[in-house]
């Protein structure tokens, strides 16, 4: 594919509500990140995988976030019980070269989560 | 822990001023700086990196020198246009996570005619 995507673009959920976002990595890409971005704040790191191996979730912010990536390539980051906090953009990034490398890591256009 | 601290916008500058937007960082080890850049309605990109001390990332105009001494990354160009109108994110990231990002919380740049 030409880039990183994720869908949906946007998304409004009721409070106490389940959601799912996905992210399509670049072909090939070994490592796979998500990030949540409040209003007017930077990128905050919520977990990280090396293929299938989710190797860093220090981030994720309580138990009702759960991420995973089965097969290597696509990652659904889920929340579960969505509140109000929980309202942000999600970004997913992907890098080519896993942890004993360092390359540039390309972002998706992320997913707006309203939470009413 | 890594923090990455660059000064608030928004900053609203004519064409052709020369920007500047300060970067200061705490890292525990050995980073690699960047800097991001959001046009508005797209996804974050790389503007330009630097991997080690007193080296000088540049891209569009744009550069940014690594100052181990300072721990500043602070980014700069002579003569801004319109279209440099975006959100720009200072940002580390130490050796071995594979590009893990630390952010700083953005500044919004505005350029007008």
């Amino acid at each position: 594919g030409a880039g990183v995507s994720q869908s949906p673009r946007y998304k409004v959920a009721k409070r106490g509500q389940d959601v799912a976002l996905r992210c399509d990595p670049i072909s090939g890409h070994v490592s796979l990140f998500w990030y949540q971005q409040a209003l007017g704040q930077g990128p905050e790191f919520l977990t990280y995988f090396q293929n299938e191996a989710q190797l860093d979730k220090s981030g994720l912010p309580s138990d009702r976030f759960f991420a995973e990536r089965p097969e290597g390539s696509v990652s659904t980051l889920k929340i579960q019980r969505t509140q109000q906090e929980d309202s942000a953009v999600y970004l997913c990034a992907s890098s080519l070269w896993g942890a004993k490398g360092s390359s540039e890591a390309f972002f998706g256009q992320g997913t707006r989560l309203t939470v009413v | 822990g890594d923090s990455v601290t660059q000064m608030e916008g928004p900053v609203t500058l004519s064409e052709e001023a020369f920007l500047t937007i300060n970067c200061t960082y705490t890292a525990t080890g050995y980073p690699s700086l960047f800097w991001y850049v959001q046009y508005p309605g797209e996804g974050l990109q790389l503007l330009l990196k630097a991997t080690k001390a007193d080296d000088k990332g540049s891209n569009k105009g744009f550069e940014a020198t690594y100052r181990k001494e300072t721990t500043s990354f602070h980014l700069e160009k002579g003569s801004v246009q319109v279209s440099d109108s975006a959100v720009y994110f200072c940002a580390l990231s130490n050796p071995g996570t594979a590009s893990k990002l630390t952010f700083g919380t953005g500044t919004r740049l505005q350029v007008t005619l």
